[in-house]
């Protein structure tokens, strides 16, 4: 069973570059979240969704978009990099509101 | 909006004694509260949650959970404490209204020594 895919595990940007990062879940579930981990921040809720075509924002969602076109796929984008958003993203599935989350494995990013 | 809160950054407990790691909430309806872990470089690995019943839940690796209402907290607890135990732990609420949102609290970094 894959779980939680995310892609890639490592990226370095530039200032001022775009990109996106890739999450797909294989369970059929409704809930996905894009968290950010920092050092004694713990995880920030970034964006979010409770199924196909319907998102929302979380705690910090300047600087990110998201879309969910498929149950599976939840692919949070960078518009244009800064360096304060260099973190390691976790995107996570759950089936339901009462269910625990399933976490990919991260994606650490540095933006130079 | 909801939130958590974990008062402690670090809790440091010797091998073999009973360790506690402190979780309050704020929510607006009732909550749906989790415990996790993290290992280091790894993702969040559940360990037990509380919808509605017992106050006190029971989760993996002999950890357990109680849930006060009045006092908003929801701790993780575990009897007899093992090195192998040491990580990172967060507490996360989910309130009812805003149902799609999970909330962590900052993490509180365990420390068991032999």
């Amino acid at each position: 069973n894959a779980g939680v895919t995310q892609t890639p595990k490592f990226q370095v940007l530039k200032t001022g570059q775009s990109m996106t990062l890739q999450c797909a879940q294989d369970m059929n579930h409704e809930y996905m979240s894009w968290y950010r981990q920092d050092p004694g921040m713990g995880l920030r809720l970034i964006h979010y969704s409770v199924g196909a075509g319907i998102t929302d924002q979380g705690e910090v969602p300047n600087g990110y978009n998201v879309s969910r076109s498929t149950t599976e796929d939840f692919p949070l984008r960078l518009l244009s990099a800064a360096p304060s958003q260099t973190s390691v993203y976790f995107c996570a599935s759950s089936y339901s509101r009462t269910s625990q989350l399933f976490f990919g494995e991260g994606s650490r990013l540095t933006v130079l | 909006a909801q939130s958590v809160a974990q008062p402690e950054d670090q809790v440091n407990v010797a091998e073999g004694n009973p360790l506690t790691v402190k979780c309050t909430y704020s929510v607006s309806g009732n909550p749906y509260l989790f415990w996790y872990v993290q290992y280091p470089n790894r993702g969040l690995q559940f360990l037990l949650k509380y919808i509605t019943g017992d106050n006190l839940v029971k989760g993996s690796y002999g950890f357990e959970a109680e849930f006060n209402k009045s006092q908003t907290s929801f701790h993780l607890k575990k009897p007899s404490a093992l090195v192998s135990d040491s990580a990172l732990y967060f507490c996360a609420v989910r309130d009812m209204i805003e149902e799609g949102k999970l909330i962590f609290g900052q993490g509180t970094t365990l420390q068991v020594k032999p």
